[in-house]
C-alpha cells in the first residue's frame, strides 16, 4: 500500500482565500506530481517536480503555485481562489525511470464558493 | 499528440458474467502502459504495468493484455467488489508524465 497523504482531504471555502492543499510521500520518491480531476473526465497534469528545488507546470495551465524544499513534501498554493477552482486534486509520486507507476494520494476536493 | 481512449464509458455486468475493457492509445514511443482502480472518492490505485506488445500480467480476476495500438482489461467472474472506474494511461519514451483516459466504469451486479 502507497503511503502518500493529502491533507485536507475536503475543503469548502469563499472567493478570494488563500489555500495550501498538503502532500506528503514517505517512500522516498524523487518525483512528484499533482493532478486535477472533475467527475467523469480524465486526470489533467497540472504540476511536477523530479527532485528538491525542481518544479515544473504540466500540460493543463493552472493558477496554482507549487514548491519543493523536501523530498517528502510537495504542497499546492492557490493565492485567491476562485469558483473556477473547483476541483479534485490528485497528489502522485513515484521513482526511478518513466516505466515505475505512480502511486496517488487519495486527493483533496476543494469547492469554492 | 498523446492520446488515451478507453470504452466502453461505463459497464453493468452481473456476477460472474465476464467481459473485458478497451484502452486504445496513440503515443511516440511507448515507455510503459498502466492500468488502474479508482473507487468513489479515493485516488487511483496501481494494478499493472505493461511495456512491451504481447505482454500479459495477471491479478486476481483481472488479467492486462498489450497490443501496439491497444490494451485490454479481462474481467474473469466479476463479483461486486470489482465494481470501480477503470483508468488507463500511458508514458511515452523519455518522459515520466502519464497521460490518462477518462475510465470506464464498472458495476458488478448480485
Amino acid at each position: 500500500e502507497a503511503d502518500i497523504y493529502q491533507t485536507p482531504r475536503y475543503l469548502v471555502i469563499g472567493t478570494g482565500k488563500k489555500i495550501t492543499l498538503e502532500c506528503s510521500q514517505t517512500m522516498g520518491h524523487d518525483k512528484m506530481y499533482w493532478y486535477q480531476q472533475d467527475p467523469g473526465m480524465e486526470l489533467h497534469l497540472i504540476h511536477y517536480s523530479y527532485g528538491v528545488n525542481s518544479t515544473e507546470k504540466g500540460d493543463l495551465s493552472s493558477e496554482s503555485t507549487v514548491s519543493r524544499i523536501r523530498t517528502e513534501h510537495f504542497p499546492l498554493t492557490l493565492e485567491s481562489a476562485r469558483p473556477s477552482h473547483t476541483s479534485q486534486y490528485l497528489c502522485a509520486s513515484s521513482s526511478g525511470q518513466g516505466d515505475q507507476p505512480q502511486h496517488f494520494g487519495d486527493g483533496t476536493r476543494l469547492s469554492i464558493l | 499528440e498523446d492520446q488515451v481512449t478507453q470504452s466502453p464509458e461505463a459497464l453493468r455486468l452481473q456476477e460472474g458474467e465476464s467481459s473485458s475493457l478497451n484502452c486504445s492509445y496513440t503515443v511516440s514511443g511507448l515507455r510503459g502502459l498502466f492500468w488502474y482502480r479508482q473507487d468513489p472518492g479515493k485516488g487511483p490505485e496501481f494494478l499493472f504495468t505493461l511495456y512491451s506488445a504481447g505482454e500479459e500480467k495477471e491479478k486476481e480476476r483481472l488479467k492486462a493484455t498489450l497490443t501496439k495500438k491497444e490494451s485490454f482489461l479481462h474481467i474473469t467472474a466479476p463479483k461486486p467488489e470489482d465494481s470501480a472506474t477503470y483508468l488507463c494511461a500511458v508514458c511515452k519514451a523519455g518522459s515520466y508524465q502519464l497521460t490518462f483516459g477518462k475510465g470506464t466504469k464498472l458495476s458488478v451486479i448480485p
